[in-house]
């Protein structure tokens, strides 16, 4: 079974300081790295889908990076909003089986006002 | 609007009794995807389908059982050997005609399953 790696499990940052959270996945075979904003009382919403070492995304004040060669991935907020409190999950799929796609546990971050 | 759509919102299952999930979208996607997420865990893969009449084991599929006889719909049956069901499901699609590994996934959202 594939394993996907988040941490921290969860974080509480002050409103308007930046932030960051890691996914680590297997660095063999590797295929694609999503990222995924899960709110309270929503569905799961994709944030980003990368598939190519060194891979950065932006939306808005929300990036993501990709590490192939070493299985990790940061996610960062800048300038954390209340909105920004979710769940974020990444998932990983790999060559051996490229539409299957395994999740993390996420992290759960809360925005103190 | 296009969307995935399950129902229902909430579902109470007796022991021994099998439940099918409803999971329809219309967004044309050809990949779908049944979830299990239990509190404080991520989502765990149950069963996969590519393509029409065609569908893949995930990392929990025992207990389970899924159909794909059309393209918009990929009900999920638990069955009475689900032991421990209670949990929230998800369902999801995505384009991709051979693979969809590597494209964003959509939910619908979700039907919470308990044992009376």
């Amino acid at each position: 079974i594939l394993n996907v790696e988040q941490s921290p499990q969860s974080l509480h940052v002050q409103e308007g300081d930046s932030t960051n959270f890691t996914c680590s996945f297997p660095s063999s075979n590797f295929y694609a790295l999503h990222w995924y904003r899960w709110e309270t009382a929503k569905s799961p919403e994709a944030l980003f889908v990368m598939t190519l070492n060194g891979d950065e995304k932006k939306k808005g004040r929300i990036s993501a990076t990709l590490n192939t060669k070493e299985g990790y991935s940061y996610l960062y907020i800048k300038g954390s909003q209340p909105e920004d409190s979710a769940t974020y999950l990444c998932a990983f799929s790999d060559y051996s089986s490229a539409s299957k796609i395994i999740f993390g546990s996420g992290t759960r971050l809360s925005i103190r006002p | 609007d296009g969307g995935i759509t399950q129902s229902p919102k909430y579902l109470f299952r007796k022991e021994g009794q099998n439940v099918t999930l409803s999971c329809e979208q219309n967004l044309n996607h050809d990949a779908m995807y049944w979830y299990r997420q239990d509190p404080g865990q991520g989502l765990r893969l149950i069963y996969y389908s590519q393509i029409v009449n065609d569908f893949q084991k995930g990392d929990i599929a025992e207990g389970y059982s899924v159909s794909r006889e059309k393209k918009e719909s990929f009900p999920l049956t638990v069955t009475s050997a689900q032991k421990n069901p209670t949990a929230f499901y998800l369902c999801a699609s995505s384009i991709g005609e051979k693979v969809s590994g590597n494209q964003p996934q959509h939910f619908g959202d979700g039907t919470r399953l308990s044992i009376l």
